[in-house]
């Protein structure tokens, strides 16, 4: 499979606990998004990566998220101390220099 | 701040109809505008694209009309079919490609066999 994969698909966690997710990009593509999504809602841009450079974060973005991407290929998000509003589908998503973005299948995290 | 507006929420078509929803934006400085297509548990897969240099893209049964003096963009659907059935999303952003989307609330599409 040559999509953007994004591992776990489902996380459960409790409240105050730490998660975190990757995404494996589609692998000639330097630019790699995260975006969230709510129930009923659309995606909200969250941060993007051109190679292993941080290049735009949303005010969504809260102190306890962070996203790396390390060597330019994969990223992590990690959300600390989770609360019950971060429960969301977490999505990835990547794109050669101003193309077209693909989509991963999406992390669903629910804080219990 | 709602940047892109998107209708209707919810649409039943009949198989073989014309699916067609509708999107409008204010920022005048966008200039990519995708639809994606979503099943529930999926993420988001891009169906087709439009930059407001010309005002219509055609791709198979899917077709954007763009009216850039309205600030309104929408996609029709030409014989809807059951697997068509999924929400669809409208989306923009200002000249960086695809770099931080705005994306619509969303259209929950059902077509009616």
């Amino acid at each position: 499979d040559t999509g953007v994969s994004q591992d776990p698909r489902h996380k459960i966690t409790k409240r105050g606990q730490n998660v975190t997710f990757r995404c494996d990009p589609i692998s000639e593509h330097n630019r790699l998004y995260w975006y969230r999504q709510t129930l009923g809602q659309g995606p909200e841009f969250l941060t993007y990566f051109q190679n292993e450079a941080q290049l735009e974060k949303s005010r969504l973005l809260s102190d306890r998220f962070s996203a790396e991407r390390p060597k330019g290929s994969f990223s992590t998000l990690e959300i600390q101390r989770t609360e019950q509003g971060d429960s969301a589908m977490y999505l990835c998503a990547s794109s050669p220099a101003r193309g077209e973005a693909f989509f991963g299948q999406g992390t669903r995290l629910t804080v219990v | 701040q709602q940047q892109v507006k998107q209708s209707p929420q919810s649409l039943i078509v009949q198989k073989g109809g014309i699916s067609i929803i509708n999107c409008a934006y204010e920022n005048t400085a966008f200039d990519y505008f995708p639809w994606y297509q979503q099943f529930p548990g999926k993420g988001p897969a891009l169906l087709i694209a439009i930059r407001p240099d010309v005002s219509e893209k055609k791709e198979g049964r899917f077709t954007i009309s763009f009216n850039k003096s309205a600030k309104q963009f929408s996609l029709h659907i030409m014989d809807s079919q059951p697997g068509d059935s999924a929400t669809y999303f409208c989306a923009a952003s200002a000249g960086r490609g695809a770099d931080g989307l705005t994306f619509g609330k969303g259209t929950h599409l059902i077509i009616q066999p």
